[in-house]
């Protein structure tokens, strides 16, 4: 299994609070993204990290914003949390964005904003 | 704009009774074409990776083709652990190189 942790597993918060969602590796790959999975959306990308301090943005990005200053952590931040954020949050690691490249993914996160 | 269709949504079997779940894609050029298992409650966890029309890859019961246009993956005699939903996604040749995914199909294989 790839090495990538998830914290914390399971959160429930209070519309606008702010939330942190935290995604550890252990491979060193360079590559990082956040995704959210829906019922009836499956799986969509909300940002994605090329590197350290290099983050774009995701097709659902409005309302997230990340950071990265470690290769090996990829935060995912919630400014201000609303009930259409809850979902299951997944990070997943690549080692390049190339044709041969993999996405591995982490356990996921429950997260409830009420 | 790359689109990724699974069908069906959802497939009931009986524990032996081969079939086949189909991934339809539009996209810019194929880099590459991915499955993946997803069980209850954990994440996606990678099956496959199929790059050209005509590659086929093979593991247990699990067989996964591809064409310009489809990918299928042909599970032949399952068991009722091969339940779970199985996703696609295609990774463009050109811009960002991000997969897009498809919606899944929900299997569950009856004892």
């Amino acid at each position: 299994d790839a090495g990538i942790t998830q914290s914390p597993r399971h959160k429930v918060t209070e519309t606008g609070t702010p939330v942190t969602l935290r995604c550890h590796q252990t491979e060193n790959h360079r590559y990082m993204y956040w995704y959210r999975q829906d019922p009836g959306h499956g799986l969509r990308l909300i940002h994605y990290s090329y590197g350290v301090k290099d983050t774009d943005k995701g097709e659902v990005s409005d309302g997230y914003s990340v950071s990265r200053s470690k290769t090996e952590d990829f935060l995912l931040t919630l400014e201000s949390a609303t009930s259409s954020q809850t979902s299951v949050y997944f990070c997943a690691i690549s080692e390049t964005s190339g044709v041969e490249d993999t996405q591995y993914f982490g356990p996921g996160t429950r997260l409830t904003v009420l | 704009e790359d689109q990724v269709t699974q069908s069906p949504e959802a497939l009931r079997l009986q524990e032996g009774e081969s079939s086949s779940l189909n991934c339809s894609y539009t996209v810019s050029g194929l880099r590459g074409l991915f499955w993946y298992r997803q069980d209850p409650g954990k994440g996606p966890e990678f099956l496959f990776t199929l790059y050209s029309a005509g590659e086929e890859k093979e593991k247990e019961r699990l067989k996964a083709t591809l064409t310009k246009k489809e990918s299928f993956l042909h599970i032949t005699a399952p068991k009722p652990e091969d339940s779970a939903t199985y996703l696609c996604a295609v990774r463009p040749s050109g811009g960002s190189y991000i997969p897009t995914f498809g919606r899944g199909t929900s299997l569950i294989v009856h004892p």
